[in-house]
């Protein structure tokens, strides 16, 4: 069925480690993969996403990985810093019927960075 | 450029009461969404709009619905309001479809059934 499964559900670094949080789904027509960034009281917002057509995405201390065979990907922080403390969701789009997609969330991951 | 405008933010029902929730997109923006949010379930997709029509709707119950104006507004309604119903409620707006571009969400509507 729909389903997004991520991992860990909460996360604890120093700053300056890396982050990494991993995201499964269960649909081979899944195509589009974005990540989503919630900050306390705070809808959340996009920080990066990937469409199947490409394995690796960077956006300067963040990337996201695409594994389409294991239907995995993986959002990647690197030299953490504690504004990046917040709620990180994965999501992936799931065929709905005819041309159309719908978005499914993963149930979040709480990232603590540590000064 | 304003952002996403939900109303009420909070709000505090009793059990078998309805509630309507408003959602105002961003100008230009076709797409409303809505997402439940509740601590260990994360973002539950609720329904998708566009262009006043319902695209795509995830595994709720008849209880929830919504509707779409032709201004792109959109509201949500809960009718037979239960404990389990409390949560936030988030709406995001695109300009395209959803599942293909950017969402941009609102603070959200937070509804606590007693």
């Amino acid at each position: 069925g729909e389903n997004v499964e991520q991992h860990p559900s909460t996360l604890s670094v120093q700053e300056g480690d890396s982050a990494v949080i991993k995201c499964t789904y269960s649909d081979s027509a899944s195509n589009y993969f974005p990540w989503y960034k919630q900050e306390l009281g705070k809808g959340p917002q996009l920080i990066i996403d990937i469409r199947s057509n490409v394995g690796e995405k960077k956006d300067q201390r963040i990337a996201v990985t695409l594994n389409k065979t294991a239907k995995h990907f993986s959002l990647h922080i690197t030299e953490t810093q504690p504004e990046d403390s917040a709620v990180y969701f994965c999501a992936a789009s799931y065929p709905y019927g005819g041309a159309t997609n719908k978005l499914i969330f993963g149930t979040g991951t709480l990232l603590a960075v540590q000064p | 450029k304003a952002g996403v405008t939900q109303t009420p933010r909070y709000l505090i029902k009793t059990r078998g009461q309805q509630v309507t929730l408003s959602c105002s997109p961003i100008s230009g923006h076709r797409s409303v969404s809505w997402y439940q949010q509740t601590p260990g379930q994360g973002l539950q997709f609720l329904f998708e709009y566009f262009s006043e029509t319902q695209r795509n709707k995830g595994n709720f119950p008849g209880r929830f619905s919504g509707r779409q104006f032709s201004n792109s507004r959109s509201e949500m309604n809960v009718s037979t309001l239960e404990l389990g119903d409390s949560a936030l409620y988030l709406c995001a707006s695109s300009l395209t479809a959803t599942d293909t571009g950017e969402l941009f969400f609102g603070e959200g509507s937070r509804l606590t059934v007693l």
